[in-house]
């Protein structure tokens, strides 16, 4: 089974600052890892996605993650914040296979950004 | 291109009724999604149709159905609504796993 951890429900940064937001899975096999934003009363945006290519992904928005094997994370970075960053972010894992295709969510980290 | 379109934006509905949720996915995305989102939960898979197929069902009770018609529009149905089933419900499309799944804007269904 699929499990995703993200550490720190809030995170609060000031503007120009670095973002880190961590996430860690567990899969027994090797994963898709996927950030996901989210702003209030909408879906979910995708912000990049790792699917075993290079293991540091670009995303839009400026924001980055970087797949490491050893310590099963995929943490997510932006160098300087933005007011327009305030959200809520999504890690997510979902299995190889073509039997069927789920996404299993961590619970959340939701990002304040101070002026 | 057009997004994943979900109808209703916003559904109230009293215990006991029944709902239905509708969810049209990117043209040429075959594989349709549904998830739940609550406060206390968090997001939380419901089922995945392929092809009209249900492929994986999350663990949720009996009352919580889908279909996917054959153009892969995607219905789920909640029969003898309670009042823990409000939540925001979003219908996610892939083409396949590894391209990744665009979300629809949600419907947030609220029990009374």
């Amino acid at each position: 089974a699929q499990s995703v951890t993200q550490l720190g429900s809030h995170v609060s940064v000031s503007e120009g600052a670095l973002v880190l937001l961590r996430c860690n899975y567990s899969s027994s096999v090797p994963p898709y890892l996927f950030w996901y934003v989210q702003y209030p009363n909408q879906g979910l945006q995708l912000l990049l996605k790792y699917t075993s290519a290079a293991t540091l992904v670009k995303g839009i928005n400026g924001f980055e993650a970087e797949f490491k094997k050893s310590e099963t994370s995929f943490h997510l970075t932006k160098p300087s914040a933005h007011m327009s960053d305030a959200a809520e972010y999504f890690c997510a894992v979902s299995g190889r296979g073509n039997a069927g295709n789920m996404l299993t969510f961590g619970g959340g980290t939701r990002l304040m950004v101070k002026p | 291109k057009a997004g994943v379109t979900q109808t209703p934006r916003y559904l109230i509905k009293t215990r006991g009724q029944q709902v239905t949720l509708s969810c049209s996915p990117i043209s040429g995305h075959r594989s349709v999604s549904w998830y739940q989102q609550t406060p206390g939960q968090g997001l939380q898979f419901l089922f995945e149709y392929f092809s009209e197929t249900q492929r994986n069902k999350g663990n949720f009770p009996g009352r919580f159905s889908g279909r996917q018609f054959s153009n892969s529009r995607s219905e789920m149905n909640v029969s003898t609504l309670e009042l823990g089933d409000s939540a925001l419900y979003l219908c996610a499309s892939s083409l396949a796993p590894q391209t990744g799944y665009t979300f629809g804007s949600g419907t947030r269904l609220t029990v009374v």
